[in-house]
């Protein structure tokens, strides 16, 4: 069974073109996040909701708009995509801790993103 | 903000060797963890640390949270082929503070 599964795998597009990446796990998590991996494999977040509630946003254009409908799903849409969002966007989740805030993450399989 | 600084990038070493790499820190973290890449998956958690001075095991891998609570390594024995990956080190400082990631050290080994 899948603990954090994201889809689609790979995604193809077009400059200016809007697209929607989306993330479940079913590991009873409340907190959940989204990490840019770009072409030398640095790691950075940018975003997190705790129970529906965005905790985290990174400065990202605001072309990004997370959305979670509930507490096992984070989807992650993007407008108007341009060639620098070109990047592997893993999904994450935790239980939230009020001693170790956002305590350990478990990250999906990512979504290869080439914007052409 | 917080930085992680992750050494070597790269390491390329024979079958059985051991390898250590390690993380430092500009400030302290609560917990420090380690995670394995490999490629075309995401992030894999291998160990984590929540107390200074700790140290864990988990098979061949072992990992040290350090006593000034600025830095941790990871320690590999006898590395094998499928030990190959990319290894991240990620710590958490205060309470309400997000997971800084460090830039990863990309392992080799040559049966």
């Amino acid at each position: 069974d899948t603990a954090v599964s994201q889809t689609p795998k790979y995604l193809v597009t077009q400059m200016g073109n809007d697209k929607s990446i989306k993330c479940e796990q079913n590991l009873g998590h409340d907190t959940m996040y989204w990490y840019k991996q770009d072409s030398k494999k640095f790691l950075k977040i940018m975003f997190s909701y705790n129970n529906k509630e965005l905790i985290i946003n990174e400065t990202v254009p605001n072309r990004f708009s997370p959305k979670s409908p509930d507490k096992a799903h984070l989807n992650l849409h993007i407008n108007s995509l341009e060639l620098g969002d070109s990047a592997v966007y893993f999904c994450a989740s935790s239980h939230f801790y009020l001693d170790r805030a956002h305590g350990t993450q478990y990250f999906g399989p990512g979504t290869r993103l080439t914007v052409l | 903000g917080q930085q992680l600084n992750q050494s070597p990038q790269s390491m390329f070493i024979q079958e059985g060797e051991d390898v250590s790499m390690n993380c430092t820190s500009s400030s302290i973290f609560n917990t420090w963890l380690w995670y394995k890449q490999e490629p075309g998956e995401g992030p894999v958690l291998l160990i984590a640390l929540y107390k200074a001075g700790e140290l864990t095991s988990n098979g061949r891998l072992t990992a040290q949270f350090g006593i000034t609570r600025k830095d941790s390594f990871l320690n590999i024995s006898a590395s094998i082929p499928s030990d190959v990956g990319i290894y991240f080190c990620a710590g958490q400082g205060i309470s309400g503070s997000r997971l800084t990631f460090g830039e990863g050290t990309q392992l080799t080994v040559n049966p």
